[in-house]
């Protein structure tokens, strides 16, 4: 699987949006990415996946670069609740997930 | 719909004593997955299973620590012999796999279980 990249941290002010980066610069043609974040003492939890085009659900969206060699995470109106370590993981074979540093996110009042 | 269920959540134990965890995948999936991580790390991969068959196994993964899936529902972690460096959260996910590479496999987590040795 592919290594990807992240920022250790980031802040955010809570009500605004948090734009978390990833560099995935050697995926390959069928590998997805996959968020997934950690509130403190928690498992990870997906949040959202993709391919090429950039999605959205209840959570969050996710921006694909056209070359696919990077993407970001958005939380659009980040809070108190948001503060985990965020996770960015291409995939393809369907069975392990390879987890890097992560990102903490710190929202603040 | 429950989800990934492990227990116990916390197991405090003395070195070379003997433990076991358990974990109830979500029903229907037939992938189950256990992780591992220390403090201040990402989860590290330790083995799966799919149905009943265990396919992979990480090198993380020593002769002290085995993992079943008896019948492809719940499945146990036993580390033998336990040693500090086994103090950890152990984590277990499960996912439905449909058998394509690249499809959609999303893995659900537990809420993991946390070992220390004393």
């Amino acid at each position: 699987d592919a290594k990807t990249t992240q920022p250790p941290s980031m802040d955010c002010a809570e009500g605004r949006a948090a734009n978390l980066p990833c560099n995935h610069s050697t995926i390959s043609g069928n590998e997805y990415v996959y968020w997934y974040r950690q509130i403190h003492s928690q498992g990870p939890q997906y949040i959202i996946h993709g391919l090429k085009n950039n999605e959205t659900n209840e959570m969050a969206s996710l921006i694909i670069t056209e070359d696919r060699k990077s993407s970001t995470l958005i939380l659009p109106h980040a809070t108190l609740r948001d503060t985990a370590v965020y996770y960015c993981i291409v995939n393809n074979a369907g069975n392990m997930l390879t987890f890097g540093g992560g990102t903490r996110l710190m929202v603040k009042p | 719909d429950t989800g990934v269920s492990q227990d116990p959540r916390h197991k405090i134990t003395k070195r070379g004593q003997n433990v076991t965890f358990r974990c109830d995948p979500i029903s229907e999936h037939n992938r189950l997955y256990w992780y591992r991580q220390t403090l201040g790390q990402g989860p590290e991969f330790l083995t799966y299973f799919q149905n009943e068959a265990q396919l992979e196994k990480s090198r993380l993964l020593s002769d002290r620590f085995s993992a079943e899936r008896p019948k492809g529902s719940f499945s146990t972690l036993e580390i033998q012999r336990t040693e500090q460096g086994d103090s950890a959260m152990y984590l277990c996910a499960s996912s439905s796999f449909k058998g394509l590479a690249g499809v959609k496999n999303i893995q659900y987590f537990g809420a993991g279980t946390r070992l220390s040795v004393l």
